[in-house]
């Protein structure tokens, strides 16, 4: 069965600090696909990054990187200077379509 | 601009009720999908489409019915079978089945 963990429910930083959230993942598919999304509160979903379960290399965009383990079934993603703009709830998941599974999600509560 | 719209953004049914949620896409996606997310989970997939005038249930697919008359259309009803219909929904689409789905703003549903 596949299924991803976010075991953070709720990360609270003061602004300017750097910050993790972690995914953790389970599959028997050899290929597959990560996903995060950042749900501000709005509510819509906003795509972040796709990895391909070939591509190890880990990534960087701006403040955002994300570090990917194939060895430890770990997708994680680090705001560096986080800001109160990346207040929201982060969602990581797996599969891609139809096929995705989404994580419960954690929420962050960057403060000024 | 190009992107996925929903309405409407608030949306109140009455007991025995059924309610249409609209989703409309210009961005020539051949999937689409329909989400629940309840407060402080995370995306439960509800039914989805891959071509015109083909659909599939997902996982929470009682008490809900689609259609895909139109490429860029996945309406949404919330029948009466739906014991419980208060949520956020969200739809989505991507280009194929298995790629990066994109999300719309979403409607939250109350029942009165």
């Amino acid at each position: 069965a596949q299924k991803v963990t976010q075991a953070q429910t709720e990360i609270s930083v003061v602004e300017k600090e750097d910050v993790t959230l972690d995914c953790v993942y389970e599959t028997r598919d050899t290929t597959y696909y990560l996903f995060w999304y950042k749900q501000p509160p709005s509510g819509e979903l906003v795509f972040l990054i796709r990895r391909n379960s070939f591509d190890e290399q880990n990534e960087i965009s701006g403040r955002y990187s994300w570090n990917f383990q194939k060895s430890t079934s770990s997708f994680n993603f680090t705001i560096t200077a986080s800001q109160v703009v990346d207040s929201a709830v982060y969602f990581c998941a797996l599969g891609g379509g139809f096929k995705t599974i989404f994580g419960a999600g954690t929420r962050l509560f960057v403060k000024a | 601009d190009g992107g996925i719209t929903q309405s409407p953004k608030y949306l109140f049914r009455k007991e025995g009720q059924n309610v249409t949620l609209s989703c409309e896409q210009n961005l020539n996606h051949d999937a689409m999908y329909w989400y629940r997310q309840d407060p402080g989970q995370g995306l439960r997939l509800i039914y989805y489409s891959q071509i015109v005038n083909d659909f599939q249930k997902g996982d929470i697919a009682e008490g809900y019915s689609v259609s895909r008359e139109k490429k860029e259309s996945f309406p949404l009803t919330v029948t009466s079978a739906q014991k419980n219909p208060t949520a956020f929904y969200l739809c989505a689409s991507s280009i194929l089945s298995e790629e990066t789905q994109y999300f719309g703003p979403g409607t939250r549903l109350l029942v009165l």
